[in-house]
């Protein structure tokens, strides 16, 4: 059974930094590519970030561009997402999904983890 | 960017009931758009890929079709189980963008 389950969410002050963790099993990590989707409270949803199996590919949502830096580990089956100069409007539940295609749609995703950026 | 309009926002419907939510591009994408459904606190699941192609141990009464750069999701016969958001998304190009949600509601 394919499992994604993110962890590292919690509550930080503006300009702060928080580092997200997708730890996945049930199939064969290497061979996907992978994104980080969030969700505001209330609001839609917004595609993050996009890395290639190998990491030679990775992109990024303007929103996002120079604060965030997603990474993977496949000996580790880890997906990661260090965000950096954190702003309230980045507060939202992150989701790590699985892409089947290059920048394509998503067939697994996490539960989610909450990240509140609040003084 | 590739500006995805769903509509209507919101609707309410019967159990029984044909429904039909709608996803217009800002341009061409072909084929590539993609269909989730998510139900209160739970993550997103993909229904339709490829605006027509039905995701493995979704119900046939789901289906997807394209008229140029308009995209219908169509519910044949709602179930109690299909009371949820529904969310459009292209993959044409990057940055990959979503429509901002239908919610079926209980009529």
């Amino acid at each position: 059974e394919v499992q994604l389950a993110e962890s590292g969410g919690g509550l930080v002050q503006p300009g702060g930094s928080l580092r997200l963790s997708c730890a996945v099993s049930g199939f064969t990590f290497s061979s996907y590519s992978m994104n980080w989707v969030r969700q505001a409270p209330g609001k839609g949803l917004e595609w993050v970030s996009y890395i290639s199996s190998g990491s030679s590919r990775i992109y990024y949502a303007d929103s996002v561009k120079g604060r965030f830096t997603i990474s993977r580990d496949n000996a580790k089956n880890s997906l990661f997402l260090q965000m950096n100069s954190l702003r309230a409007e980045d507060t939202a539940v992150y989701y790590c999904t699985r892409d089947v295609r290059r920048l394509a749609f998503f067939d697994s995703w996490g539960q989610g983890t909450l990240v509140t950026v609040s003084s | 960017d590739i500006q995805m309009t769903q509509s209507p926002s919101s609707l309410s419907a019967s159990v029984g009931d044909r429904v039909t939510i709608t996803c217009r591009a800002s341009q061409s994408i072909s084929n590539y758009l993609n269909w989730y459904q998510q139900k209160p606190g739970k993550a997103p699941k993909l229904l339709i890929y490829d605006a027509s192609s039905l995701q493995s141990g979704v119900p046939s009464r789901f289906s997807g079709s394209r008229s140029g750069t308009d995209f219908t999701l169509t519910i044949s016969s709602l179930q109690p189980e299909d009371f949820a958001t529904y969310y459009c998304q292209q993959s044409y190009n990057s940055p990959l963008t979503f429509g901002g949600g239908t919610k079926v509601e209980i009529k």
